[in-house]
């Protein structure tokens, strides 16, 4: 059974960086298409990109300038950093797998981690 | 980016009653080259992640119940609940992934009547 689990900081500043950590267990980052996607307090979905792990990667157009994913295939993990937040980068971060798809097209997502609520305040 | 639409936003059923979605792209999901929409459902319950019921806008994920059924093609696409659990109560999102940036409907809340 594949897990995937958020971690880090709760708490960020404006201007400053998001960072987030994804651990897979049951399933290797080393295959498949792994996704970020945040949902703002009572709203809905939004997905920020994806990556393989060739270090393809794909971002949302609405974020591509702001945002980094990576992957550490040794430690199983896959990392989201997303610059100069605001106020609007609040809400909750998932990430996600896809199966099937290519990095350019994920398909849809069929395991996601229990979430991570980020707020940003000074 | 494709928009999605999802009707009604929030409902209310009754236990054992039908639950029926509705969710409308703004352009064709259909892949011609294999007959296939490339559209998902998801469920979520409060302080829960979404967990995907259904996928190629009609094939039901492992260990969904069968009275999730996805219907539709092209634009429009229904996901129906045939009798409502209370389990059931929850978010039901949409989802496009036949282009890039993949995208949600804002969401449809099922409740109990």
């Amino acid at each position: 059974q594949v897990q995937l689990q958020e971690s880090g900081p709760g708490l960020v500043k404006p201007s400053e960086t998001l960072s987030l950590t994804c651990t897979v267990s049951g399933g290797s980052t080393s295959s498949y298409y792994w996704s970020w996607i945040r949902q703002p307090p009572g709203k809905g979905l939004e997905w920020i990109g994806c990556m393989y792990n060739s270090g393809s990667t794909n971002y949302n157009p609405s974020l591509k300038s702001r945002v980094i994913i990576s992957v550490d295939t040794s430690r199983n993990q896959f990392s989201l950093k997303l610059t100069s937040v605001t106020a609007a980068d609040t809400g909750v971060y998932y990430c996600a797998r896809s199966y099937y798809g290519s990095v350019t097209h994920p398909y849809y997502l069929d395991y996601w981690g229990q979430g991570t609520l980020v707020t940003v305040t000074s | 980016d494709i928009v999605m639409t999802q009707s009604p936003d929030s409902l209310a059923v009754s236990l054992g009653e039908r639950a029926t979605i509705n969710c409308r792209s703004s352009q064709s999901v259909l892949y011609s080259s294999n007959n296939k929409n490339y559209l998902a459902w998801y469920q979520q319950k409060p302080g829960q992640p979404p967990k995907l019921i259904i996928y190629w806008a009609s094939t039901r994920a492992s260990g969904v119940p069968d009275r999730f059924s996805g219907s539709g093609s092209g634009t429009d696409f229904t996901l129906t609940i045939s009798s409502l659990q209370a389990e059931d109560v929850a978010v039901y999102y949409c989802q496009q992934h036949y282009i890039t940036p993949p995208t949600f409907g804002q969401g449809t809340k099922v409740e109990i009547k």
